[in-house]
């Protein structure tokens, strides 16, 4: 079984407040990095998916970036917004990467 | 397209009962899979599939089988239900992941299962 950690497992900002969160994952037999985003009662969607060390992504207000041969993510939020609260999962993938190992989590909470 | 759709959407069931959630997408995706989502765990992988005819097992696969007679369709059987399985179930497809790539995985709706 794959360790996948994120930190910290909540977090409380302000609206306006930029923030991020970490997902630590096995250094060893890298294949890609996903992460989602998971508003309560609907499904996991994805954000992006990273599969090259150094690798960063951005979409809107939201970035990732990717270090391999360390094992973490870095997924950022700039200025954040209510609409920004919900869980964000990063998942490892690794080998071939038919099976995907997700961590438990971070949920946000953006207080207006 | 509906994407990944998913029945029943909640289903209480006695312990020993057997019952088997459907699960379907209309994107020609090959890769499928199921997770089951405990709270403080994170979704944790049942079986996947990666085309019709091929199956394999996950993390947790106990007590859970799976068939793929076609693209579309991958259904996940419950074969004597326990408490312990009470949990929320979703199931992912995606493009074949083969070398070099990874694609995102699209979620369908989850079925929330009680058993008592």
């Amino acid at each position: 079984i794959l360790n996948v950690e994120q930190s910290p497992q909540s977090l409380h900002v302000q609206e306006g407040d930029s923030t991020n969160f970490t997902c630590s994952f096995p250094s060893s037999n890298f294949y890609a990095l996903h992460w989602y985003r998971w508003e309560t009662a609907k499904s996991p969607e994805a954000l992006f998916v990273m599969t090259l060390n150094g690798d960063e992504k951005k979409k809107g207000r939201i970035s990732a970036t990717l270090n391999t041969k360390e094992g973490y993510s870095y997924l950022y939020i700039k200025g954040s917004q209510p609409e920004d609260s919900a869980t964000y999962l990063c998942a490892f993938g690794s080998g071939s990467a038919r099976q995907l190992t997700f961590g438990s989590g971070t949920q946000l909470t953006v207080l207006p | 397209n509906a994407g990944v759709t998913q029945t029943p959407k909640f289903q209480v069931l006695k312990t020993g009962q057997s019952m088997t959630l459907q699960c379907a997408q209309d994107m020609n995706h090959e890769y499928m899979s199921w997770y089951r989502q405990d709270p403080g765990m994170g979704l944790r992988l049942i079986h996947y599939s990666v085309g019709a005819g091929i199956t394999d097992q996950g993390e947790v696969p106990n007590g859970y089988n799976v068939s793929r007679s076609t693209t579309e369709d991958f259904p996940l059987r419950l074969l004597s239900a326990a408490p312990s399985q009470t949990s929320v179930y979703f199931c992912a497809s995606s493009p074949l992941i083969f070398t070099g790539r990874s694609y995102e995985q699209y979620f369908g709706p989850g079925t929330r299962l009680t058993v008592t």
